[in-house]
């Protein structure tokens, strides 16, 4: 079955501190893993997509098919970062299974 | 270009009644989807276009939930009758990928609208 794990709710850091939000998938494919950003009253959006190996806003995050992960990270932390971040897996038909997202909070 | 539009965005019902979601996905983008997204949860997708055709409606509660995508661009999604775990936000989105053509650019890539909030009174 496909799923896809964010196994915290919510992270919360200080401004400048590293960040890791952490995804964790299932799926017996060869799967396509994306991030998904929510800012505070903005709709859902593409952050980044493995295959494009790019870094956005700072954000880098590596699929590694041996632990079926594919975690979110940031060297520094910015406040303007706290938002709802969602984990998402692409199916060969296209389907997005999103997780239950982490609630990143920067504070000052 | 302009983004996904999806009207209303928020709508209160009574157990029983029935509500009805519109979106208009972005110009040329073959593939439409209805996510439900519970208070708390992530999205989970209802279904899934392509074109006017239905490519995964297997989560859909087909005894309660309808949605048709007529002429392959604006899309409608129904719930009659609504009971009160039906409350959430209702996303619409759209990708140019085209089933079977991952490798695409852009194919998998989804624009969200802004959703429409249910509350099931």
């Amino acid at each position: 079955a496909q799923r896809v794990t964010q196994p915290e709710k919510l992270l919360s850091v200080f401004k400048g501190a590293p960040v890791e939000l952490k995804c964790n998938y299932s799926y017996s494919g060869s799967p396509e893993l994306f991030w998904y950003v929510q800012y505070s009253r903005q709709r859902l959006q593409l952050l980044l997509r493995h295959i494009s190996r790019e870094s956005i806003k700072g954000f880098t995050a590596d699929l590694n098919k041996g632990e079926t992960s594919f975690h979110l990270k940031k060297p520094f932390a910015q406040e303007e970062d706290s938002a709802m971040y969602y984990c998402a897996l692409s199916s060969n038909t296209d389907k997005l299974i999103f997780g239950t997202g982490t609630r990143l909070q920067v504070f000052p | 270009e302009a983004g996904v539009a999806q009207s209303p965005r928020y709508k209160i019902i009574e157990k029983r009644q029935s509500v009805a979601f519109w979106c208009n996905p972005i110009s040329g983008h073959a593939t439409l989807y209805w996510y439900q997204q519970i208070l708390g949860q992530g999205p989970k997708l209802l279904i899934q276009f392509q074109n006017n055709g239905v490519v995964d409606d297997s989560q859909l509660p087909k005894d309660r939930f309808s949605a048709e995508r007529l002429k392959g661009v604006d899309s409608t999604l129904k719930i009659q009758p609504a009971k009160l775990e039906d409350s959430a936000v209702y996303l619409c989105a759209s990708s140019s990928g085209q089933w079977g053509l991952a490798g695409v650019s852009g194919a998998n890539v989804l624009t969200f609208g802004a959703g429409s909030r249910l509350t099931v009174l």
